[in-house]
């Protein structure tokens, strides 16, 4: 089955550092990522669309500058926490969808990102 | 806008015993519904889902009906097992085919032996 693998599982940084957390396709090819954010005991709210070769849409009330979207290939993409903060702490998660056939392929997710800044 | 809406839990059961978990939505036209998994340590994979009204969607013994007079889409399992310990997310997406998914906040199931 498709496999989407998401690094690191947990990172603890000082606030004021940047983190990228890494999102791979591992066998399919991937036009679109998005990019989830969870707090505890909330639901998972879209931060932002990835697509390979432009600019990725961000989700209203998602800052640009501060979280960094980078889908430079059909099977990776990145999003880099710029000057985190202790209120960035949270679970990330990335899923991907098939190239082809796109539109009406499943999501398939990654084990997501624990980020905790101290 | 669109909104999920699931009982919370946490949800602990006893073998063979029977699942429901709550799902009611919020959408405008009509929306794709699913339900999700996350079984620890691992990523949400995609238990079930229905695209149209009194469609049902089942796999792994867990069906979920679209019920569009009452809004709901509940997941129910007839005889759970240890193994089905897991986090499930009901999620929808808007009419139209938008790709963006909406999820609830998620119940916990624990199924003890």
């Amino acid at each position: 089955g498709a496999v989407v693998s998401q690094h690191p599982s947990w990172v603890i940084c000082k606030s004021g550092t940047s983190v990228k957390i890494e999102c791979r396709s591992l066998d399919f090819q991937a036009t679109t990522m998005f990019w989830y954010r969870q707090f505890p005991k909330q639901s998972l709210m879209l931060m932002a669309t990835s697509n390979e070769g432009s600019k990725a849409t961000y989700e209203q009330g998602v800052e640009k500058d501060k979280f960094l979207i980078n889908h430079a290939s059909l099977t990776l993409s990145t999003l880099t926490v710029t000057s985190a903060h202790p209120e960035d702490s949270s679970f990330y998660i990335c899923s991907a969808r098939r190239a082809a056939p796109s539109y009406n392929s499943p999501l398939h997710f990654g084990n997501g990102t624990r980020l905790t800044v101290t | 806008g669109d909104s999920v809406t699931q009982m919370e839990g946490p949800v602990t059961l006893s073998e063979e015993a029977f699942l429901t978990i709550n799902c009611t939505y919020t959408a405008t036209g009509y929306p794709s519904l699913f339900w999700y998994v996350q079984y620890p340590g691992e990523g949400l994979q995609l238990l079930l889902k229905a695209t149209k009204a009194d469609d049902k969607g089942s796999n792994k013994g867990f069906e979920a009906t679209y019920r569009k007079e009452t809004t709901s889409f509940h997941l129910e399992k007839g005889s759970v097992q240890v193994s089905d310990s897991a986090v499930y997310f009901c999620a929808l997406t808007s009419q139209g085919g938008s790709e963006k998914l909406v999820f609830g906040k998620g119940t916990k199931l624990t199924v003890n032996p």
